[in-house]
């Protein structure tokens, strides 16, 4: 059973382009959430994904977008990069249900040059 | 907005001995959870306590949600070189979010 995996490892972008990560979640699971982890920090809620919606939102501006798709993978585009949004991005999974814990991938190590 | 506060930023202990790392909230949560990172890694979960006053135990690990389920605490007894990582709570008030803390980094030193 594939846990949860994420593509690419690594990115490197300069400012101002515009990047697209992707996110498969752990087999029967349906949520998907995704956070921004800068160095030495925890990770940041950016959003999650549910039926194919973005429940909930965290504190980021609009250039952060996302997509479910019917399988439940998700995707996180990120526009006019800056480089600030240099970090780690992880996607995490999760079942419907509130109050589970979430399983996450290893990662997409992002660098804004 | 809601935030999580963890003491010690940083632990350096002598194998064997305990630790213990410390999180609060500046609001009333529904649960915690608490999650490991190891060094080049992504963060394991670890344990969920929901109840006020809850204390969960895991072979080494206790883990502790105040009766206000405002503050929660995780402590390792006799530490080993393989509980090196950042340790992170993450709460949740209502909805999905979770909110994570900074994180604690415990290392060990044989």
């Amino acid at each position: 059973d594939a846990g949860v995996t994420q593509s690419p490892t690594h990115l490197i972008k300069t400012r101002g382009q515009q990047v697209t990560l992707r996110c498969s979640p752990k087999s029967g699971h349906d949520t998907v959430s995704w956070y921004q982890q800068a160095l030495g920090q925890g990770p940041q809620f950016i959003f999650q994904y549910y039926e194919e919606e973005e429940r909930q939102r965290g504190n980021f501006p609009d250039r952060f977008s996302g997509h479910q798709f019917p399988n439940y993978s998700s995707e996180l585009n990120v526009n006019a990069l800056l480089l600030g949004d240099s970090a780690l991005y992880l996607c995490a999974s999760s079942p419907r249900t509130l109050y589970n814990e979430q399983f996450f991938g290893p990662g997409t190590r992002l660098t804004v040059l | 907005g809601q935030q999580v506060m963890q003491i010690p930023q940083y632990q350096h202990v002598q194998e064997g001995e305990d630790f213990t790392t410390y999180c609060n909230s500046s609001t009333t949560l529904s649960n915690i959870q608490w999650y490991k990172q190891r060094p080049g890694g992504h963060p394991v979960f670890l344990i969920q306590l929901v109840k006020s006053g809850e204390v969960k135990k895991q072979k080494r690990l206790t883990f502790q949600f105040g009766e206000a389920k405002k503050n929660s605490s995780l402590h390792i007894t006799a530490t080993q070189t393989t509980d090196v990582g950042t340790y992170f709570c993450a709460g949740r008030t209502s909805g999905y979010a979770l909110n994570f803390g900074k994180g604690t980094s415990l290392l060990v030193t044989p």
